[in-house]
């Protein structure tokens, strides 16, 4: 069955720490992986990796695909409290149009 | 650009009623269309997509269904509503050409069933 990992489940910081949240996946056929920020409503896209674009930057975040180990890591430096969402991962399937979600990551910063 | 609606925003509906929520993409042809349930802020769990008009997947068994009748309208209904029906419901859209993946959420329907 295929599946995508999170951790932590959640996480608490303050102000100005750097944060690293991880996304594993266990899937019969990879495409890309996406990173996703869900604040009170709906999920805004951040990033998509894949095996041409294992790296990804904007601002204070960050991305990396690890093909061998199957796994991402999504990096937030210089933590604000607007930061504060739950960060979801999402694996598209080569082969289908199906996108498989893991439980995300609920992080908090503190003022 | 491309701008995808839902509505509505919030339900509040008894057991065994029935259900239509709607979705409706602006900007693009031909795109995927899918269905998702969020509960308690949690992951999404794909219950439905859609590859064109009528062509309906499903990927969870339960007394919810879906229909395309155009191009950028996918609809999702039920006809009774059962207390586990409760949660956030997510319409997305993705392009099914080329090589972009990047899948764009709707506003999401809150729905609780009491």
């Amino acid at each position: 069955e295929d599946k995508v990992v999170q951790s932590p489940l959640s996480l608490v910081v303050h102000e100005g720490d750097t944060v690293t949240l991880n996304c594993s996946y266990e899937v019969t056929n990879f495409r890309s992986l996406l990173w996703y920020k869900q604040e009170k409503k709906a999920p805004t896209f951040l990033f998509m990796l894949t095996s041409s674009g294992i790296e990804k930057k904007s601002g204070r975040l960050s991305s990396i695909l690890d093909k061998k180990e199957l796994s991402s890591i999504l990096n937030i430096t210089a933590t604000q409290t607007g930061d504060s969402a739950i960060y979801l991962c999402a694996v598209r399937l080569s082969g289908t149009y199906k996108y498989i979600f893991g439980t995300g990551t609920r992080l908090k910063v503190l003022a | 650009s491309q701008t995808i609606h839902q509505w509505p925003a919030t339900l509040v509906q008894p057991v065994g009623s029935p259900l239509s929520l709607e979705c409706t993409v602006e900007g693009t042809s031909n795109p995927n269309l899918y269905w998702y349930r969020q509960a308690a802020g949690r992951g999404l769990q794909l219950l439905f997509y859609s590859v064109g008009i009528g062509q309906i997947s499903s990927e969870v068994p339960q007394n919810l269904s879906a229909s395309r009748p155009q191009d950028r309208q996918f609809i999702l209904s039920s006809k009774k509503l059962l207390l586990s029906d409760s949660g956030f419901y997510l319409c997305a859209w993705t392009l099914q050409v080329g090589t972009g993946n990047e899948q764009y959420f709707g506003p999401g329907t809150r729905l609780t069933v009491t």
